[in-house]
């Protein structure tokens, strides 16, 4: 059965703290890994990764994907108050067929 | 990225009712999603709406509960029919890119009393 797990779970830090956000996944027909922020109802596109060892960077956001040892991580440098969300990957199994996991809840404090 | 709306943003039901979602996208597109996130879980795939034909539903939603409608390429409804508590969640409509990214509408909170 396909399976991703998020963690931690939660995490709260302050400003200015780097974070690092874990995904590790099993699925069959794998083919690219997404990653979103959630505030509050919609999911917002971060990142898609495809290769291994190829970072994807945005500003202070990067991740990277592993698909020997199936994992990808989220990394945030110098975190704000406005990171506060919920972070989701999402490997697929197949064409469009996206496997969320249930998020690492993130909050900064000022 | 395709901008998606979507309508009601949030509406509180009384059970047995039925609401309907309305999702449109500013541009064609050929792959479009229905998503439920239910409180404190993950988002599960509701089924993809299909242009000009029936709904591809995933295991455990059925077109009954879940009718879909998707007239054109640019707008799709989503109905939760004969609603319970249980049906209390965040539904989301999602475009799917030609390189298979995902982008997600502003999502419709429902709550069924």
């Amino acid at each position: 059965e396909d399976k991703v797990v998020q963690s931690p779970l939660s995490l709260v830090v302050h400003e200015g703290d780097t974070v690092t956000l874990n995904c590790s996944y099993e699925v069959t027909n794998f083919r690219s890994l997404l990653w979103y922020k959630q505030e509050k109802k919609a999911p917002t596109f971060l990142f898609m990764l495809t290769s291994s060892g190829i970072e994807k960077k945005s500003g202070r956001l990067s991740s990277i994907l592993d698909k020997k040892e199936l994992f990808s991580i989220l990394n945030i440098t110098a975190t704000q108050t406005g990171d506060s969300a919920v972070y989701l990957c999402a490997p697929t199994s197949g064409t469009y067929k996206y496997i969320f996991g249930t998020g690492t809840r993130l909050k900064v404090l000022a | 990225s395709a901008v998606i709306s979507q309508k009601p943003s949030r509406d509180i039901c009384q059970r047995g009712t039925s609401l309907t979602i309305q999702c449109q996208v500013d541009s064609q597109v050929t792959m479009m999603f229905w998503y439920r996130q239910q409180p404190g879980q993950s988002l599960t795939l509701i089924a993809t709406a299909n242009q000009g034909s029936e709904a591809t539903y995933e295991s455990g939603f059925v077109i009954d509960k879940f009718p879909i409608s998707r007239p054109n390429l640019t707008f799709s409804t989503l109905t939760v029919s004969n609603m319970s508590p249980e049906d209390s969640s965040i539904y989301l409509c999602s475009v799917g890119t030609d390189n298979e990214k995902l982008f997600f509408g502003s999502g419709t909170q429902l709550s069924v009393l």
